[in-house]
């Protein structure tokens, strides 16, 4: 069985301009959601998605946003980044909002520089 | 709203000893979920063990044990015998069962297993 997919591993950009991340889930889970992990502010709540609809949002600027796809594939986008953006996103994905059998991925590393 | 303290920040324990690592929290829910996880370099956070807050019975995995104090909002991890392999970053944290959604994370324990 497949464990959450997160692709790139590793992405350096430059300031001002836009990402996307991607995030397969494990087959069959509904429920994706993303964390942002920083030194300074550590493991932070970016927003979550089931069955294509965001059902909670954390505390970040409109400049963060994500969709979720029909096959629950998930996408994360930051526009005009900003050095501040450097970190490591994490995406996790479970069963429904219900379970707290939560699996995570191994990050996609964002530098801006 | 939610938070999640872990006080220590860097911890080492010599091979085959147990160590405990601490956690309190701060809620006004009274259904919730605790969970230690575990971040190797690779990266990926790794679920350790997890409490219900309804259940009085320490949850139990093989070597890691807790000890959750509900009154004290307090769950802590023990490590016994521990392992080369246990050398990671662990984290605690929190989901409400009502939204079942978000974790809130401590800041973390870096963990040193020594040989």
């Amino acid at each position: 069985k497949a464990g959450v997919t997160q692709t790139p591993r590793y992405l350096i950009k430059t300031r001002g301009q836009q990402v996307t991340l991607s995030c397969s889930p494990i087959s069959g889970h509904r429920s994706v959601s993303w964390y942002q992990q920083t030194p300074g502010q550590g493991l932070q709540f970016l927003f979550e998605y089931f069955s294509e609809t965001q059902r909670n949002k954390g505390n970040f600027p409109g400049r963060f946003s994500g969709r979720q796809f029909s096959n629950s594939r998930s996408e994360m986008n930051v526009s005009t980044l900003e050095l501040g953006d450097s970190a490591l996103y994490l995406c996790a994905s479970s069963l429904s909002r219900d379970s707290y059998g939560y699996t995570f991925g191994s990050g996609t590393r964002l530098t801006v520089v | 709203a939610q938070t999640v303290t872990q006080s220590q920040p860097e911890m080492s324990v010599q091979e085959a000893e147990t160590v405990t690592l601490s956690c309190t929290y701060d809620t006004s829910e009274s259904n919730y979920y605790l969970f230690w996880y575990k971040q190797p370099p690779s990266r990926q956070m790794i679920l350790v063990i997890r409490q219900e807050a309804y259940k009085q019975q320490n949850a139990t995995e093989n070597r890691f044990s807790v000890n959750f104090q509900k009154a004290a909002k307090s769950f802590s991890l023990k490590i016994s015998d521990s392992q080369l392999g246990d050398t990671a970053m662990y984290f605690c944290a929190f989901m409400n069962k009502n939204t079942g959604n978000q974790f809130y994370f401590g800041t973390g324990t870096s963990l040193t297993v020594i040989p």
